[in-house]
């Protein structure tokens, strides 16, 4: 069975400072890892996805993810946090050995940038 | 490109009555699956079909059912609405058969059970 966690339901941060929302992950097999961003009344936008090779992916809006094997984590990041990242932010994760494409999503982190 | 559409965007319903929700995805996609998104339980993956056959289905009643055409729409059916169905459904769909594509979701269903 695959999970997500989310430890963080709210994380508040200020203009500009650096921004980390946390995830930590469980699959039986390699994972393919995923963040999405949900705004007020609209679906679920794709930022980024980890699926092999490089431990740091970069995404959409300045976003980037640290992928850590041995910690099970997949840290969703931006250097400089704008009052427009104001969102729900979603991880999730399929086990690759899986046979067929079901994402596991994580419960949300309501992110509040403070101008 | 347009993205993935969704038909209605509201619904409200009374318990006992059936509701269907349509989703048309982004074209060349031909994977479509659905999701269940309510504020206690979070998302929750409903199932996913391609090329017209159900290839993976979540934990979730029988009442619960859904198809894909030809043409890759997608259709959810609830039957016997409880108010426990009041939530949020989502669409998403990706190119494909392969595993590491994203999938592109909808602006979703908001359904009101009453």
């Amino acid at each position: 069975a695959q999970s997500v966690a989310q430890p963080e339901d709210q994380v508040n941060v200020a203009e500009g400072n650096p921004l980390t929302v946390k995830c930590t992950y469980s699959v039986s097999g390699n994972p393919y890892l995923f963040w999405y961003v949900q705004y007020p009344n609209r679906g679920l936008q794709f930022l980024l996805k980890y699926i092999t090779g490089d431990n740091l992916v970069k995404g959409s809006y300045g976003f980037e993810a640290e992928f850590n094997k041995s910690q099970t984590s997949f840290h969703l990041k931006k250097p400089s946090a704008l009052v427009s990242d104001s969102a729900l932010y979603f991880c999730a994760v399929r086990d690759n050995g899986a046979g067929s494409y079901q994402l596991t999503f994580g419960k949300g982190t309501k992110l509040s940038v403070i101008p | 490109k347009a993205g993935v559409t969704q038909t209605p965007r509201y619904l409200i319903k009374t318990r006992g009555q059936q509701v269907t929700l349509s989703c048309s995805p982004i074209s060349g996609h031909r994977s479509v699956s659905w999701y269940q998104q309510t504020p206690g339980q979070g998302l929750q993956f409903l199932f996913e079909y391609f090329s017209e056959t159900q290839r993976n289905k979540g934990n979730f009643p029988g009442r619960f059912s859904g198809r894909q055409f030809s043409n890759s729409r997608s259709e959810m059916n609830v039957s016997t609405l409880e108010l426990g169905d009041s939530a949020l459904y989502l669409c998403a769909s990706r190119l494909g058969a392969g595993g590491v594509d994203e999938q592109f979701f909808g602006p979703g269903t908001r359904l009101t059970v009453l």
